[in-house]
């Protein structure tokens, strides 16, 4: 009965190697984000989507791309995975503008 | 810009205290704010979540103020238990423009028994 869920818990990888991760919502949310949690452990948005559409994208390379195949879900692929996109990646969810809701993190690892 | 700091960065107290942590935000234009704990290695957990027109937020031994007008918000925990070892973080919403919270750095609070 998870609430928001994240796949994979922790992912090892190499430079240049594309990669995906998923989020999926069970808590009836129209709108889902996916935050980045450097080493210094600070937390800053990247996309937001809500009922499907793309709201917010900051200043994330291209090499990152959302994809939202229905409201439940929304999930990350990267390209070309650099030394600098090793961080720890939260996907989480709210009604509208409410309280948001997230989950436990992937941990990503370039090497 | 809206910027979010947390102070102090780490508090570190004995069990049973009473203890406010402090949160102060540079725009006033606020939809809602938001505190979270995280405990290490994990995900965040919502804690309360302050709308703009509310002054403060209840929830156990928990009590969250809003302060617009100072661009300030305190996080008070009654009682402090080992259990409340975590990081807490506070977010705030703006009220126009994108639906996205712009986090402090966190505090990272001990309990010590």
């Amino acid at each position: 009965d998870t609430a928001v869920s994240q796949t994979p818990k922790y992912l090892v990888t190499q430079m240049g190697n594309d990669k995906s991760i998923k989020c999926e919502q069970n808590l009836g949310h129209d709108t889902m984000y996916w935050y980045k949690q450097d080493s210094k452990k600070f937390l800053k948005i990247m996309f937001s989507y809500n009922n499907k559409e793309l709201i917010i994208n900051e200043t994330v390379p291209n090499r990152f791309s959302p994809k939202s195949p229905d409201k439940a879900h929304l999930n990350l692929h990267i390209n070309s995975l650099e030394l600098g996109d090793s961080a720890v990646y939260f996907c989480a969810s709210s009604l509208n503008s409410g309280e948001q809701f997230f989950g436990p993190g992937t941990r990503l690892t370039v090497l | 810009k809206q910027e979010v700091t947390q102070i102090p960065a780490a508090l570190s107290v004995p069990e049973g205290e009473n203890l406010v942590l402090n949160c102060s935000f540079t725009d006033s234009a606020i939809y809602n704010l938001q505190w979270f704990r995280q405990d290490p290695g994990k995900g965040l957990t919502s804690l309360l979540l302050i709308q703009s027109s509310q002054r403060e937020q209840t929830s156990g031994r928990l009590n969250a103020s809003l302060d617009k007008s100072s661009g300030r918000s305190t996080l008070y925990i009654a009682a402090s238990q080992p259990g409340d070892s975590a990081t807490y973080l506070c977010a705030v919403r703006r009220i126009q423009g994108a639906q996205k919270l712009v986090f402090g750095q966190g505090t990272r609070l001990t309990i010590n028994p």
